[in-house]
């Protein structure tokens, strides 16, 4: 059972460029959220998908949007990149709360952003 | 303000001593608590977690943790620690009955000396 995966592993961009990462859930899992984490921070929670819509989010400019697909995989999107905006981006699933999820988040490796 | 303070940044402890990380959080509802584990560029693992119930819970690679409504704290412990334990820590909470966001600590960063 494959567990949570995200692509790109790494990316390279310039300020004012866009970027799109990619996160795949794991199975049986239908609740995508990201995550960003600044060098030696904690991550901080950008927002999270469920049935294909926005659920929650966090305190995150509107650079910064999502979708979810009905295979539940997620994107983020994120425009006109700033320098600040360099992290790890994590994505976590998690089980439907009627099957027992309790908020219980698997998360991915990650894609680290490098913004120049 | 929803809130997790992890009071150590840093802590280097001996191969084979005991170990306890520390993790207070404020938060108005009823919690779920977590720690997670993440090595150098790598995610996030889950060690354990806290729903109800026993306030003592263990986890994997021989990690326990204590809930202590009281002093709203969450800390961390193992008996014995190995050099693969070095590693970053992090302290979660999320609300309970909810599929919410997690708000994590700014982690503790453990290194262990041989």
């Amino acid at each position: 059972d494959a567990g949570v995966t995200q692509s790109p592993t790494h990316l390279i961009k310039t300020r004012g460029q866009q970027v799109t990462l990619r996160c795949s859930p794991k199975s049986g899992h239908d609740t995508v959220s990201w995550y960003q984490q600044a060098l030696g921070q904690g991550p901080q929670f950008i927002f999270q998908y469920y049935e294909e819509e926005e659920r929650q989010r966090g305190n995150f400019p509107d650079r910064f949007s999502g979708h979810q697909f009905p295979n539940y995989s997620s994107e983020l999107n994120v425009n006109a990149l700033l320098l600040g905006d360099s992290a790890l981006y994590l994505c976590a699933s998690s089980l439907p709360l009627l099957a027992g999820g309790k908020n219980e988040q698997f998360f991915g490796p990650g894609t680290r952003l490098t913004v120049l | 303000a929803q809130s997790v303070t992890q009071p150590d940044i840093h802590i280097t402890v001996s191969e084979g001593a005991s170990l306890e990380l520390r993790c207070n959080y404020s938060y108005g509802a009823t919690p779920y608590l977590f720690w997670y584990v993440q090595s150098p560029g790598q995610g996030l693992q889950l060690l354990l977690k806290y729903f109800s119930g026993d306030t003592l819970v263990q986890g994997i690679k021989g990690f326990e943790a204590e809930f202590k409504r009281s002093q709203s704290s969450f800390n961390l412990r193992k008996p014995s620690v190995h050099w693969s334990d070095a590693a970053e820590y992090f302290c979660a909470v999320g609300r309970w009955g909810s599929q919410g966001n997690l708000i994590f600590g700014k982690g503790t960063k453990l290194s262990v000396k041989p």
